[in-house]
């Protein structure tokens, strides 16, 4: 079975402070590794799909790396306004197409 | 591009009453759409998978005769929560994913906003 795990659970920083989000993930093949933010009472929003060992993807003080075993979300500088929880979700090869969340990360950028 | 429309925002009910919310794709044919329900501080956990023109495939543990689905277009697709008690209140969410050999088709989910249910 796919398993998503993701840490920390909550994450306060300072603004500009920079810092890492985890997501260990089990899956017997990957296909797609996704990275979304999700405001309160909001759909989750898409940032990053990373597919192999190596790729690395940025978005504004987004970036986003993946390992075979793990995934990272490295935030650089955060302002007040990323502070959302973060999700990670895989996606296995294979004909299901079963997307499977993490917990999520919720981060608080505080000025 | 990739925007996912979902109505309503939020609805509160009577017990016993049947809810439909609306999950369309704006921009893209959506030939599979998901529909996820999300507890506070819990992982989005999948209900069930539609495809359009086809029976939706449901999650073990969930009741199909409670959550209808019905995908009758390539830009909609309708969950009916049925007969809705207390324990159906939750936050639910569907997704899409681009028909294939058409943006976007790189299997990465687009989100609707989301439904509040809140069953008196």
């Amino acid at each position: 079975e796919d398993q998503v795990t993701q840490s920390p659970e909550a994450l306060r920083l300072q603004e500009g402070e920079s810092s890492s989000l985890n997501c260990s993930y089990t899956v017997s093949g990957l296909r797609g590794l996704f990275w979304y933010r999700q405001d309160p009472g909001k759909g989750p929003e898409f940032l990053f799909t990373l597919y192999s060992a190596g790729e690395e993807k940025e978005k504004e003080r987004l970036k986003a790396t993946l390992t075979k075993k793990e995934s990272f979300l490295h935030i650089t500088a955060p302002k007040p306004e990323d502070s959302a929880t973060y999700l990670c979700a895989v996606q296995a090869t294979g004909g299901y197409q079963k997307v499977t969340f993490g917990i999520g990360t919720k981060l608080q950028v505080i000025p | 591009g990739a925007v996912v429309s979902q109505h309503p925002s939020w609805v509160i009910c009577k017990s016993g009453t049947s809810v439909k919310i609306e999950c369309r794709s704006l921009d893209f044919q959506a030939t599979t759409m998901f529909w996820y329900r999300q507890f506070p501080k819990q992982s989005l956990m999948l209900m069930a998978t539609s495809n359009e023109g086809s029976k939706a495939t449901y999650e073990q543990g969930v009741e199909k005769d409670k959550f209808l689905i019905n995908h009758a277009s390539l830009t909609l697709s309708t969950l009916t929560v049925t007969s809705a008690h207390p324990e159906d209140s939750s936050f639910y969410i569907c997704s899409a994913r681009g028909h294939k050999g058409t943006p976007p088709n790189t299997g990465e989910l687009f989100f609707g906003e989301g439904s509040r249910l809140t069953v008196l």
